[in-house]
């Protein structure tokens, strides 16, 4: 094991388009994270499951977002008609409960034009 | 309303010299506290972490200090290589209403350690 993988590493699409990124985390972990992060800011927490449950949204995750992981192992994060807004790098992360710190993955990039 | 502040966007050393990065932050419910260091087009890898009932943790030439009362900690490098360079990140951990154990990570800090 690698360590937590996403996919793709890069992404450019048109406004307006969807788009859907992949994250596999470490296979023991069950909890799984989202994060996103801009230019000068830190890492700001979108979503949380625990095994498939999603338990909770932050506030920044709009209807046009909708994140899923139905067999409690690999997540996806989909984006419905993207605006330039989201462009960001998009973060995956796993953790063991009980564990204090996070793993994250290389992230997805995406660039909305 | 940043609960994680660090102030210091960046920072220049010297290698072999000490490197001190500092973080405060608001809320006194954060029961963990968490170093990231991050290469451009990377995501965050975990250095050191410090529970809240600690002081200090010391992990090689990384050390973090936890000043509750001031609601401060800071990250020690000692001694400094190039290879440190990157931007490292603050995080805190806390339990939000939804019962997740979330990180809310600072805006980060960029050293940069000159050979």
């Amino acid at each position: 094991d690698t360590g937590v993988s996403q996919d793709p590493r890069h992404k450019i699409t048109k406004r307006g388009q969807n788009v859907t990124f992949r994250c596999d985390p470490i296979s023991e972990h069950n909890r799984l994270y989202w994060y996103r992060q801009t230019l000068g800011q830190g890492p700001e927490f979108l979503t949380y499951f625990q095994n498939e449950a999603q338990l909770e949204k932050s506030r920044l995750l709009s209807d046009r977002f909708s994140a899923e992981r139905p067999k409690g192992s690999f997540s996806t994060l989909e984006i419905q008609r993207t605006e330039q807004g989201d462009s960001a790098m998009y973060l995956c992360a796993s953790s063991w409960a009980g564990n204090t710190e996070a793993f994250f993955g290389q992230g997805t990039r995406l660039t909305v034009v | 309303d940043q609960q994680v502040k660090q102030n210091s966007p960046s920072l220049s050393v010297q290698e072999g010299r000490i490197s001190i990065l500092n973080c405060d932050y608001t809320n006194s419910m954060f029961d963990y506290f968490l170093w990231y260091k991050k290469y451009p087009a990377e995501g965050p890898t975990f250095l050191i972490s410090i529970s809240s009932i600690k002081d200090k943790n010391e992990d090689g030439r990384f050390t973090v200090f936890l000043n509750k009362s001031a609601k401060h900690l800071s990250l020690h490098i000692v001694p400094s290589q190039p290879g440190d360079s990157a931007v490292y990140f603050c995080a805190a951990r806390g339990l939000t209403q939804g019962g997740s154990e979330k990180l809310v990570f600072g805006k980060g800090t960029k050293l940069t350690v000159n050979p």
